[in-house]
């Protein structure tokens, strides 16, 4: 069965240095690859995806993710985060007309 | 520049009380879909809809019902509220590329809390 795993619960890092969320799936084929940001009481937006082709995306506001099939992986990277960018993150997998969504990591920044 | 709208924000209901979420999007999709957002849990998919006239399960849709009427409107319907139903409801929409399959890329709505007591 399809799913998605995103290991963090909730990460916390101090503004200015690097972030990594990471994101495991499991399908049988090449799968369509999503990361979502919701800011706290909002919906969700989309930051990236991952159709096909080159396996490292980039995204909007300086986000980017690398698809490694080896690892069944879609982590999701920013160098150098603002504290702005705290909020929950999903990864996301579509499968037969579905979207699957990982549990979700909430991202707290420190000043 | 509406996008995908819901109605309403924000609502309580008693145990046993009916309502009904609208959704509508105004971007000619094919595909919209209706999700519950529980703390830690992330998205689960409630039901979804490939066009006008289609409507399909998902993981979770015991309790609700859906129409689809129009490629515009999607509103689910909650029969007999009961607590485990208190949650925020998304809607969202996608769209097929030029002659090709839908793409999975979904336009979410704002969100509607739905308190039951």
């Amino acid at each position: 069965a399809q799913s998605v795993t995103q290991p963090d619960i909730h990460i916390t890092v101090s503004e200015g240095a690097s972030l990594e969320l990471r994101c495991n799936y499991s399908y049988g084929a090449t799968p369509y690859l999503f990361w979502y940001v919701q800011s706290p009481g909002q919906g969700l937006q989309l930051l990236l995806k991952y159709f096909s082709g080159d396996t490292l995306v980039q995204g909007i506001k300086g986000f980017e993710a690398e698809f490694k099939r080896s690892q069944s992986s879609f982590n999701l990277r920013k160098p150098s985060v603002h504290w702005s960018d705290a909020a929950e993150y999903f990864c996301a997998l579509f499968s037969y007309d579905k979207v699957i969504f990982g549990p979700g990591t909430s991202l707290s920044v420190i000043p | 520049n509406a996008g995908v709208t819901q109605t309403p924000k924000f609502r309580i209901l008693k145990i046993g009380q009916s309502m009904t979420l609208q959704c509508a999007q105004d971007m000619n999709h094919n595909y919209m879909y209706w999700y519950r957002q529980d703390p830690g849990m992330g998205l689960k998919l409630i039901y979804y809809s490939v066009g006008a006239g289609i409507t399909d399960k998902g993981e979770v849709p015991n309790g609700y019902n859906v129409s689809r009427s129009t490629t515009e409107d999607f509103p689910l319907r909650l029969e007999l509220a009961a607590p485990s139903q208190t949650s925020v409801y998304f809607c969202a929409s996608s769209y097929t590329a030029a002659r090709g399959p839908n793409t999975g890329e979904l336009f979410f709505g704002e969100g509607s809390r739905l308190t039951v007591l």
